[in-house]
């Protein structure tokens, strides 16, 4: 089994619509990411937790919110979905901050809106 | 400007060739400097990190740096098509509040 899963793993959805994307991990790690990628954007951070009591804006979480159920569940909301959020979406964790406890990505979920 | 610069690419060399990577960062605070590999329909996991100008080697991948520059690459030798991916840069400087900063991808793909 997958440490980080998400779900859904593809959604088609419409304009207006409230869109939920859950994460959760095995690792035991206490930090929990959520990035979108596009392309020839790269991957840009929406919203990140340390612990459970923990949510920090990422640099673009405008339309988006979170949810930090438990050590291992971080679901991230769009609360009226618009075409600009259709991307490709991340969760990630890691076990503290720096380059040697390294992030690890969930298989990503794709999102269209239309 | 972005904080990081990547090529997009895509990149097509065949099997056996010398592949390099390259990324160009705008603030020399920056610190570390990764390599992140992403397989389609997956996410992306850490090839290499490296905090200091010079190489560092990995089998057959090496990763470079010049802060003088502020330049880093990524050198893989004897390519093979399992090393067909998207290959991301990232940087980053501890602070208390700090996070990585991605580049936007390279796609490599090695023709058998």
């Amino acid at each position: 089994d997958a440490d980080v899963t998400q779900t859904p793993r593809n959604r088609i959805t419409k304009t207006g619509k409230r869109i939920m994307l859950e994460c959760s991990q095995t690792k035991g790690h206490d930090r929990m990411y959520w990035y979108r990628q596009d392309p020839g954007l790269g991957l840009r951070l929406i919203y990140y937790s340390f612990d459970v009591k923990d949510i920090n804006k990422g640099e673009i979480s405008d339309g988006y919110s979170v949810s930090r159920q438990a050590q291992a569940k971080f679901s991230l909301s769009l609360e009226s979905a618009i075409p600009n959020q259709t991307a490709l979406y991340f969760c990630a964790t890691s076990d503290g901050q720096g380059v040697n406890q390294p992030q690890h990505f969930g298989d990503g979920t794709r999102l269209s809106i239309l | 400007q972005k904080e990081v610069e990547q090529d997009p690419g895509p990149l097509s060399v065949p099997e056996g060739a010398i592949v390099s990577l390259n990324c160009t960062y705008s603030n020399s605070a920056f610190q570390y400097f990764m390599w992140y590999r992403q397989y389609s329909r997956k996410g992306p996991e850490l090839l290499m990190y490296t905090y200091s100008s010079g190489n560092k080697e990995d089998g057959r991948f090496t990763a470079q740096v010049d802060k003088s520059s502020k330049y880093i690459s990524l050198f893989i030798r004897d390519s093979q098509p399992s090393d067909s991916a998207t290959y991301l840069c990232a940087i980053y400087r501890y602070s208390s509040a700090s996070k990585i900063i991605f580049g936007s991808g390279t796609r490599l793909s090695i023709r058998p």
